[in-house]
């Protein structure tokens, strides 16, 4: 089974600090995407990494793929409580044995950012 | 991005009835689609992936018996949970995947909040 481990699985920091989350994994994915989901809402997605080792920036979020395209960090600059919510990993798509593709989610990172 | 809408976004209803769900791609075509299941403060837990024209792909522990999927249309799929108990009680999410960019990404519904008294 493939997992995709993200940690830390809460984090409430002060407005203004930093923090990075991790999603890792002993499987190779195509792409990996990052959502954000706010409490009786759906996921939004934030950003698609592609490419091993590829850096996007999205303002004071940064998203990181890793070299092998195993692994995922997200960092975020200078919270503000509007980061707050949960933050997941998807890698996509990974074929099964009957020839469709679904995603693995991240086990999640709750975030508050305390004003 | 690619929107996707759910109706309803909330039901309650009473033990042994059923609850039809709709999961629409507004601007887009979406061959696949898939449906989630999210406990509190847990991440989403497929369910099943729906693909128009043919049948359900269930993961492994879900009755399709229990929660029927069909996606007659490239815009449209529904999830009806039959004979609801209140153990089906969850917030359940819709997502369709979009070829038309590069990187066939799957966006999200507003979700669905049941309730089984």
């Amino acid at each position: 089974t493939q997992l995709l481990e993200q940690s830390p699985q809460f984090l409430s920091i002060q407005e203004g600090e930093n923090l990075t989350v991790y999603c890792n994994s002993s499987s190779v994915f195509s792409s990996l995407q990052w959502y954000r989901q706010e409490p009786g809402e759906g996921p939004v997605l934030l950003v698609t990494v592609v490419t091993g080792g590829e850096v996007k920036k999205l303002k004071r979020l940064t998203f990181q793929f890793g070299d092998a395209r195993k692994d995922s960090s997200l960092h975020i600059t200078a919270a503000q409580p509007g980061d707050t919510g949960l933050y997941l990993c998807a890698g996509a798509p990974i074929p099964t044995h009957s020839g469709t593709y679904k995603y693995i989610f991240g086990t999640g990172t709750r975030l508050k950012v305390l004003a | 991005g690619a929107v996707v809408s759910q109706h309803p976004s909330r039901v309650i209803c009473k033990s042994g009835t059923s609850v039809k769900i709709e999961c629409r791609s507004l601007d887009f075509q979406a061959t696949t689609m898939f449906w989630y299941r999210q406990f509190p403060k847990q991440s989403l837990m497929l369910m099943a992936t729906s693909n128009e024209g043919s049948k359900a792909t269930y993961e492994q522990g879900v009755e399709k018996d229990k929660f029927l999927i069909n996606h007659a249309s490239l815009t449209l799929s529904t999830l009806t949970v039959t004979s609801a108990h209140p153990e089906d009680s969850s917030f359940y999410i819709c997502s369709a995947r979009d070829l038309r960019g590069d990187y066939n990404e799957q966006f999200f519904g507003p979700g669905t909040r049941l309730t089984v008294l």
